[in-house]
């Protein structure tokens, strides 16, 4: 039982380039989110999926697109990246009660 | 507008004293808070949530406490050891339980227990 999975750990991307980010759990939860960590910011959100087939923006989405592949997967894509999107991206997961479990992360830097 | 504000961003301790880590909410509407953990380089674990039912949680060395008059919480780790030395995020949300449910973080308070 891994929990919340993320794929790569670390990324460096130029200016215009376009990444995805992959992220798997393997706890049958319903919901997940994405989120970036900058310094001095916290945890933003970025977008989430309340359930297979639905995902929603949340504080921070410009620049980002989402996929809820199925159930486990839901990855986060960056069409044309932009020096400030350089951060700490977290994967989450939730099941029904409200503790969201998140992945190890990924570190992006954007040139 | 910050919602959730965690005024101090770090603090200092030295081992197996109370360590008190301070959160203050603007919404209202929050009806769940958490606290989560982070060491450098891994992803936030949690640690210990209250309901706005109550007005105390604990669990171990690890005890929350509510003050909705106030909108104010509080995280008391007794007795402090080195490996709690991380950032804490106290984290809440509005109509828990809901298909939408999603948490507002505040930006994290510094721990450092000092052996």
């Amino acid at each position: 039982n891994a929990g919340v999975t993320q794929t790569p750990k670390f990324q460096v991307l130029k200016t215009g380039q376009s990444m995805t980010l992959q992220c798997a759990q393997d706890m049958n939860h319903n919901s997940m989110y994405w989120y970036r960590q900058d310094p001095g910011m916290g945890l933003r959100l970025i977008y989430y999926s309340a359930s297979e087939g639905t995902t929603d923006k949340g504080e921070v989405p410009n620049g980002y697109n989402v996929s809820r592949l199925n159930k486990r997967e839901f990855s986060l894509r960056l069409e044309s990246a932009a020096p400030s999107q350089t951060s700490v991206y977290f994967c989450a997961s939730r099941v029904a009660a409200d503790t969201q479990y998140f992945g190890p992360g990924t570190r992006l830097t954007v040139l | 507008d910050q919602q959730v504000k965690q005024n101090s961003p770090s603090l200092s301790v030295q081992e197996g004293r109370i360590s008190i880590l301070n959160c203050d909410y603007t919404n209202s509407m929050f009806d769940y808070f958490l606290w989560y953990k982070k060491y450098p380089a891994e992803g936030p674990t949690f640690l210990i949530s209250i309901s706005s039912i109550k007005d105390k949680n604990e669990d171990g060395r690890f005890t929350v406490f509510l003050n909705k008059s106030a909108k104010h919480l509080s995280l008391h780790i007794v007795p402090s050891q080195p490996g709690d030395s991380a950032v804490y995020f106290c984290a809440a949300s509005a109509g828990s339980g809901g298909s939408n449910y999603k948490l507002t973080f505040g930006k994290g308070t510094l721990l450092t227990v000092n052996p």
